[in-house]
């Protein structure tokens, strides 16, 4: 079966940086994204990565290695407003996205 | 990044009436759409993925025949919920994307209660 597993919850201090770990198993690969979610309101596209290696995007970046299974979402220089639900999604060859249940990030001052 | 707009935000109906959802995608084509459920505290449910001109692909355990998607433009999908009843309250999610390998847009989501 198609898996994919994150943290359930997170707990950082403001300024710190956090690393959002994510594994997957499934039936082929075209590419993994993560999403933030605020309470309350939709998914906002953060990264997509289908390449090994490390993409930075500002205070947030994205890491994948197909061989291993496993991206993270690093983020720093934390803020109170990056208190959010983190979704991790993997497209398989069907080019269907398959979603983690999110990891749930406080940040605390 | 490019915008789909969810209308209505929020809507609050009674039990047995039916509501209809829009998704739009502003400025650009949405090949494909999709629709998703989500409850309290849960990730996103997938209930169906339509593409245009042809009929949506529902998850198991979705019924088709009460919640009809319709996808008649690259630029436009609904989501009809019919004779609503309160388990069906829920926040409904629609996304897009314009080719296979890109990344899907969401809508701002509706909040669904049945009353």
């Amino acid at each position: 079966g198609q898996n994919i597993d994150q943290p359930t919850e997170m707990t950082a201090t403001e300024g710190a940086i956090v690393q959002i770990n994510c594994t997957y198993q499934t039936s082929g690969f075209n590419g993994l994204f993560w999403y933030q979610q605020h309470a309350g309101e939709a998914p906002t596209f953060l990264s997509y990565n289908v390449l090994d290696g490390l993409e930075e995007k500002g205070r947030f970046s994205s890491f994948l290695s197909r061989s291993k299974g496993y991206s993270y979402l690093l983020l720093k220089e934390l803020q109170m407003k990056d208190s959010a639900s983190y979704l991790c999604a993997v497209m398989d060859s069907n080019y269907q996205l398959i979603w983690g249940a999110g990891t749930k990030l406080i940040i605390k001052p | 990044g490019a915008v789909v707009s969810q209308h209505p935000s929020r809507v609050i109906c009674k039990s047995g009436t039916s509501v209809k959802i829009e998704c739009r995608s502003l400025d650009f084509q949405a090949t494909t759409m999709f629709w998703y459920r989500q409850f309290p505290k849960q990730s996103l449910m997938l209930m169906a993925t339509s593409n245009e001109g042809s009929k949506a692909t529902y998850e198991q355990g979705v019924e088709k025949d009460k919640f009809l998607i319709n996808h008649a433009s690259l630029t436009l999908s609904t989501l009809t919920v019919t004779s609503a009843h309160p388990e069906d309250s829920s926040f409904y999610i629609c996304s897009a994307r314009g080719g296979m390998d890109t990344e899907a847009f969401f809508g701002q989501g509706t909040r669904l209660t049945v009353v």
